[in-house]
Protein backbone atom coordinates (compact mmCIF):
# COMPACT_ATOMS: atom_id res chain seq x y z
CA UNK A 1 0.00 0.00 0.00
CA UNK A 2 1.28 3.35 -0.96
CA UNK A 3 1.05 6.21 2.15
CA UNK A 4 2.77 9.87 2.83
CA UNK A 5 4.17 10.69 5.93
CA UNK A 6 4.80 14.19 6.85
CA UNK A 7 7.18 14.43 9.75
CA UNK A 8 6.27 17.59 11.01
CA UNK A 9 2.22 19.41 11.90
CA UNK A 10 3.55 22.71 12.01
CA UNK A 11 6.54 24.82 11.07
CA UNK A 12 7.35 28.38 12.29
CA UNK A 13 9.90 30.04 10.45
CA UNK A 14 11.39 33.89 10.51
CA UNK A 15 11.39 35.72 7.43
CA UNK A 16 14.04 35.58 5.01
CA UNK A 17 15.34 31.77 7.22
CA UNK A 18 15.70 28.83 4.82
CA UNK A 19 12.84 26.03 5.40
CA UNK A 20 13.02 22.67 4.82
CA UNK A 21 9.65 20.70 5.00
CA UNK A 22 10.34 16.91 5.44
CA UNK A 23 7.84 14.36 3.25
CA UNK A 24 8.89 10.91 3.28
CA UNK A 25 6.61 7.85 1.09
CA UNK A 26 6.22 3.85 1.06
CA UNK A 27 4.97 2.76 -2.20
CA UNK A 28 6.04 -0.68 -4.22
CA UNK A 29 4.95 0.80 -7.40
CA UNK A 30 6.52 3.51 -9.90
CA UNK A 31 6.80 6.10 -7.54
CA UNK A 32 5.31 10.13 -8.78
CA UNK A 33 5.49 12.56 -5.81
CA UNK A 34 4.05 15.54 -5.75
CA UNK A 35 4.36 19.05 -3.36
CA UNK A 36 0.58 20.83 -3.24
CA UNK A 37 0.35 24.26 -1.39
CA UNK A 38 -3.28 25.35 -0.21
CA UNK A 39 -3.00 29.38 1.00
CA UNK A 40 -6.20 30.04 3.69
CA UNK A 41 -9.50 29.66 2.01
CA UNK A 42 -8.50 28.31 -1.33
CA UNK A 43 -8.09 25.51 -3.42
CA UNK A 44 -4.88 23.86 -4.08
CA UNK A 45 -2.09 24.57 -6.14
CA UNK A 46 0.82 22.36 -7.88
CA UNK A 47 4.31 23.40 -6.38
CA UNK A 48 6.31 20.76 -7.84
CA UNK A 49 6.07 17.22 -9.10
CA UNK A 50 8.71 14.54 -9.54
CA UNK A 51 7.93 11.93 -12.12
CA UNK A 52 11.52 10.58 -13.52
CA UNK A 53 14.64 12.02 -14.40
CA UNK A 54 16.75 14.27 -12.18
CA UNK A 55 16.64 14.06 -8.53
CA UNK A 56 16.25 17.67 -8.21
CA UNK A 57 13.14 19.16 -9.18
CA UNK A 58 13.01 23.02 -8.84
CA UNK A 59 9.18 24.42 -8.65
CA UNK A 60 6.79 27.74 -8.59
CA UNK A 61 7.57 30.72 -6.34
CA UNK A 62 11.15 29.15 -5.54
CA UNK A 63 10.20 25.94 -4.18
CA UNK A 64 12.69 22.65 -5.21
CA UNK A 65 12.48 19.09 -3.70
CA UNK A 66 14.74 16.19 -3.49
CA UNK A 67 13.69 12.90 -4.32
CA UNK A 68 15.94 10.51 -2.61
CA UNK A 69 15.16 6.63 -3.24
CA UNK A 70 17.07 5.09 -0.70
CA UNK A 71 15.44 7.06 2.01
CA UNK A 72 12.24 7.52 0.63
CA UNK A 73 11.83 10.99 1.08
CA UNK A 74 10.74 13.92 -0.86
CA UNK A 75 11.88 17.03 1.32
CA UNK A 76 10.20 20.61 0.21
CA UNK A 77 13.24 23.10 0.80
CA UNK A 78 13.05 26.85 0.46
CA UNK A 79 16.83 29.02 0.46
CA UNK A 80 14.44 32.11 2.12
CA UNK A 81 11.02 32.25 3.22
CA UNK A 82 8.31 35.15 3.08
CA UNK A 83 5.10 36.34 4.62
CA UNK A 84 3.44 35.32 1.49
CA UNK A 85 4.46 31.35 1.87
CA UNK A 86 2.77 31.08 4.54
CA UNK A 87 0.34 28.44 3.97
CA UNK A 88 -0.60 24.68 4.22
CA UNK A 89 2.19 22.04 2.05
CA UNK A 90 0.63 18.30 1.21
CA UNK A 91 3.32 16.10 0.20
CA UNK A 92 1.54 13.60 -1.76
CA UNK A 93 2.46 10.34 -4.05
CA UNK A 94 0.78 9.25 -7.25
CA UNK A 95 -1.91 6.43 -6.25
CA UNK A 96 -2.58 2.93 -8.53
CA UNK A 97 -5.99 4.12 -8.93
CA UNK A 98 -5.00 7.56 -10.95
CA UNK A 99 -5.50 9.23 -7.18
CA UNK A 100 -3.02 11.52 -5.08
CA UNK A 101 -2.39 9.70 -2.13
CA UNK A 102 -1.75 12.78 0.72
CA UNK A 103 -0.03 13.40 3.90
CA UNK A 104 -1.56 15.58 6.63
CA UNK A 105 -0.18 18.69 5.64
CA UNK A 106 2.30 20.75 7.08
CA UNK A 107 1.36 23.96 8.21
CA UNK A 108 4.16 26.66 7.13
CA UNK A 109 3.97 29.95 9.59
CA UNK A 110 6.71 33.09 8.68
CA UNK A 111 7.09 35.68 10.94
CA UNK A 112 8.54 38.91 10.45
CA UNK B 1 -9.18 30.96 -18.12
CA UNK B 2 -8.47 26.96 -17.23
CA UNK B 3 -10.37 26.21 -14.07
CA UNK B 4 -12.66 23.89 -11.93
CA UNK B 5 -15.40 25.48 -10.22
CA UNK B 6 -17.57 24.10 -7.64
CA UNK B 7 -20.83 25.18 -5.99
CA UNK B 8 -22.16 25.83 -4.02
CA UNK B 9 -19.44 27.40 -1.85
CA UNK B 10 -20.64 26.82 1.85
CA UNK B 11 -23.94 24.94 2.78
CA UNK B 12 -25.20 24.18 5.87
CA UNK B 13 -28.08 20.89 5.95
CA UNK B 14 -29.67 19.04 7.94
CA UNK B 15 -29.24 15.16 8.89
CA UNK B 16 -30.62 13.32 5.80
CA UNK B 17 -31.93 15.94 3.80
CA UNK B 18 -30.78 15.31 0.19
CA UNK B 19 -27.80 17.51 -1.40
CA UNK B 20 -26.03 17.73 -4.59
CA UNK B 21 -22.45 19.49 -4.90
CA UNK B 22 -21.60 20.41 -8.41
CA UNK B 23 -18.01 20.22 -10.44
CA UNK B 24 -17.35 21.38 -13.48
CA UNK B 25 -14.03 21.77 -15.35
CA UNK B 26 -12.93 23.39 -18.71
CA UNK B 27 -9.79 21.89 -19.54
CA UNK B 28 -11.81 18.52 -21.22
CA UNK B 29 -10.10 16.73 -18.69
CA UNK B 30 -10.65 12.65 -18.56
CA UNK B 31 -10.09 12.36 -15.03
CA UNK B 32 -12.18 13.73 -12.26
CA UNK B 33 -12.01 12.81 -8.35
CA UNK B 34 -13.81 14.15 -5.57
CA UNK B 35 -11.98 15.14 -2.21
CA UNK B 36 -12.56 15.44 1.42
CA UNK B 37 -10.40 17.07 3.54
CA UNK B 38 -10.62 16.97 7.68
CA UNK B 39 -8.37 18.56 10.28
CA UNK B 40 -5.52 16.04 10.93
CA UNK B 41 -5.88 13.56 7.92
CA UNK B 42 -5.06 15.67 4.73
CA UNK B 43 -7.41 14.95 1.91
CA UNK B 44 -8.85 11.23 1.23
CA UNK B 45 -10.52 10.33 -2.27
CA UNK B 46 -14.16 9.45 -2.11
CA UNK B 47 -14.86 8.50 -5.89
CA UNK B 48 -13.04 9.51 -8.95
CA UNK B 49 -13.98 9.12 -13.02
CA UNK B 50 -11.52 8.27 -15.37
CA UNK B 51 -13.75 9.05 -18.27
CA UNK B 52 -17.76 9.79 -18.95
CA UNK B 53 -19.83 6.86 -17.84
CA UNK B 54 -16.87 5.04 -15.76
CA UNK B 55 -16.75 5.68 -11.81
CA UNK B 56 -14.94 4.20 -9.26
CA UNK B 57 -15.04 4.11 -5.49
CA UNK B 58 -11.90 6.03 -3.68
CA UNK B 59 -10.56 5.01 0.15
CA UNK B 60 -13.85 7.12 1.89
CA UNK B 61 -16.98 6.18 -0.64
CA UNK B 62 -19.59 5.39 1.96
CA UNK B 63 -22.81 7.96 1.91
CA UNK B 64 -21.60 9.41 -1.24
CA UNK B 65 -22.71 8.61 -5.04
CA UNK B 66 -21.01 10.73 -8.18
CA UNK B 67 -21.83 10.35 -11.56
CA UNK B 68 -20.34 11.56 -14.89
CA UNK B 69 -22.71 12.08 -18.23
CA UNK B 70 -20.74 14.60 -19.24
CA UNK B 71 -17.30 15.10 -20.07
CA UNK B 72 -17.27 18.28 -17.76
CA UNK B 73 -19.65 17.72 -15.11
CA UNK B 74 -19.15 15.22 -12.04
CA UNK B 75 -21.53 16.50 -9.20
CA UNK B 76 -21.04 14.60 -5.56
CA UNK B 77 -24.25 13.26 -4.71
CA UNK B 78 -25.01 12.85 -0.64
CA UNK B 79 -28.41 11.10 -0.25
CA UNK B 80 -29.00 11.34 2.93
CA UNK B 81 -26.35 13.39 4.83
CA UNK B 82 -25.12 12.75 8.62
CA UNK B 83 -22.77 14.81 10.70
CA UNK B 84 -19.61 12.78 9.95
CA UNK B 85 -19.97 14.07 6.66
CA UNK B 86 -19.23 17.60 7.81
CA UNK B 87 -16.08 18.44 5.79
CA UNK B 88 -14.28 20.34 3.19
CA UNK B 89 -14.65 19.03 -0.11
CA UNK B 90 -12.46 19.55 -3.17
CA UNK B 91 -12.99 18.54 -6.68
CA UNK B 92 -9.92 17.96 -9.05
CA UNK B 93 -9.38 17.07 -12.63
CA UNK B 94 -6.33 16.05 -15.02
CA UNK B 95 -5.59 14.37 -18.32
CA UNK B 96 -4.80 11.23 -17.30
CA UNK B 97 -4.73 10.91 -13.12
CA UNK B 98 -2.07 10.61 -10.85
CA UNK B 99 1.44 10.99 -13.67
CA UNK B 100 -0.47 14.38 -14.06
CA UNK B 101 -1.32 18.04 -12.70
CA UNK B 102 -4.33 17.43 -10.63
CA UNK B 103 -6.33 20.93 -10.92
CA UNK B 104 -8.42 21.73 -7.50
CA UNK B 105 -11.35 23.48 -7.20
CA UNK B 106 -12.30 26.27 -4.63
CA UNK B 107 -13.63 24.23 -2.02
CA UNK B 108 -16.92 23.50 -0.60
CA UNK B 109 -17.52 23.77 3.00
CA UNK B 110 -20.75 21.68 4.12
CA UNK B 111 -21.78 21.36 7.59
CA UNK B 112 -24.39 19.14 8.58
CA UNK B 113 -26.51 19.45 11.35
Amino acid sequence: AQSVTQLDSQVPVFEEAPVELRCNYSSSVSVYLFWYVQYPNQGLQLLLKYLSGSTLVKGINGFEAEFNKSQTSFHLRKPSVHISDTAEYFCAVGGSQGNLIFGKGTKLSVKP
Amino acid sequence: EAQVTQNPRYLITVTGKKLTVTCSQNMNHEYMSWYRQDPGLGLRQIYYSMNVEVTDKGDVPEGYKVSRKEKRNFPLILESPSPNQTSLYFCASSYWGSTDTQYFGPGTRLTVL
